[in-house]
């Protein structure tokens, strides 16, 4: 069974600062998709960024990138310039390349951006 | 399209009773999820359809949970009796297909008192 562990409960960053999320996920699969997911005080759920994990090269959408460690099992997300809509939790999340949706969820991690 | 639709936004209502909770997916997404957001165990899927056909409700915790999609554009979820541990955010997600990320409806704030 797959699982994701994000270790960092709370979080905090300054404005215009750089913060790294950590995410660590177990699998023998060698096919599957990586996501992160914001959830702001709406709790509407919106897809931030996503990895194919055949794809070495890391995923990039404006100020958030990945750093995707294939081998050790790694996917952080790096948020520039952080704003304070940013505020949120972000999920990690696993999903196999053969399922169409089935998403595998970590903790979370409650990210504070403060002025 | 208007995105994953799930109603009603939030529902309270006393242990015991009936509770139905709905969802229109996107148009032409072959998938329907839903998931549970709870503080105790965060996102935990519940059920999934393909094609209206459910394909995994091994997360569903008990025989009082039971979901439907009679049609490609309609799902419920229905909780019979509802007890105060069922208490949470129940998300529908749809997808269109292998492959692809799941879309994510505002979500039932469910309250059982």
């Amino acid at each position: 069974a797959q699982t994701v562990t994000q270790s960092q409960p709370e979080m905090s960053v300054q404005e215009a600062e750089t913060v790294t999320l950590s995410c660590t996920y177990d699998t023998s699969e060698n096919n599957y998709y990586l996501f992160w997911y914001k959830q702001p005080p709406s709790r509407q759920m919106i897809l931030v960024i996503r990895q194919e994990a055949y794809k070495q090269q890391n995923a990039t959408e404006n100020r958030f990138s990945v750093n995707f460690q294939k081998a050790a099992k790694s996917f952080s997300l790096k948020i520039s310039d952080s704003q304070l809509g940013d505020t949120a939790m972000y999920f990690c999340a696993f999903m196999m390349r053969n399922q169409g949706g089935k998403l595998i969820f970590g903790q979370g991690t409650e990210l504070s951006v403060k002025p | 399209d208007a995105g994953v639709i799930q109603s009603p936004r939030h529902e309270v209502t006393e242990m015991g009773q009936e509770v139905t909770l709905r969802c229109k997916p996107i148009s032409g997404h072959d998938y329907l999820f839903w998931y549970r957001q709870t503080m105790m165990r965060g996102l935990e899927l519940l059920i999934y359809f393909n094609n209206n056909v459910p394909i995994d409700d091994s997360g569903m915790p008990e025989d009082r949970f039971s979901a439907k999609m009679p049609n490609a554009s309609f799902s419920t979820l229905k909780i019979q009796p509802s007890e105060p541990r069922d208490s949470a955010v129940y998300f529908c997600a749809s997808s269109p297909g292998l492959g692809t990320e799941a879309f994510f409806g505002q979500g039932t704030r469910l309250t059982v008192v």
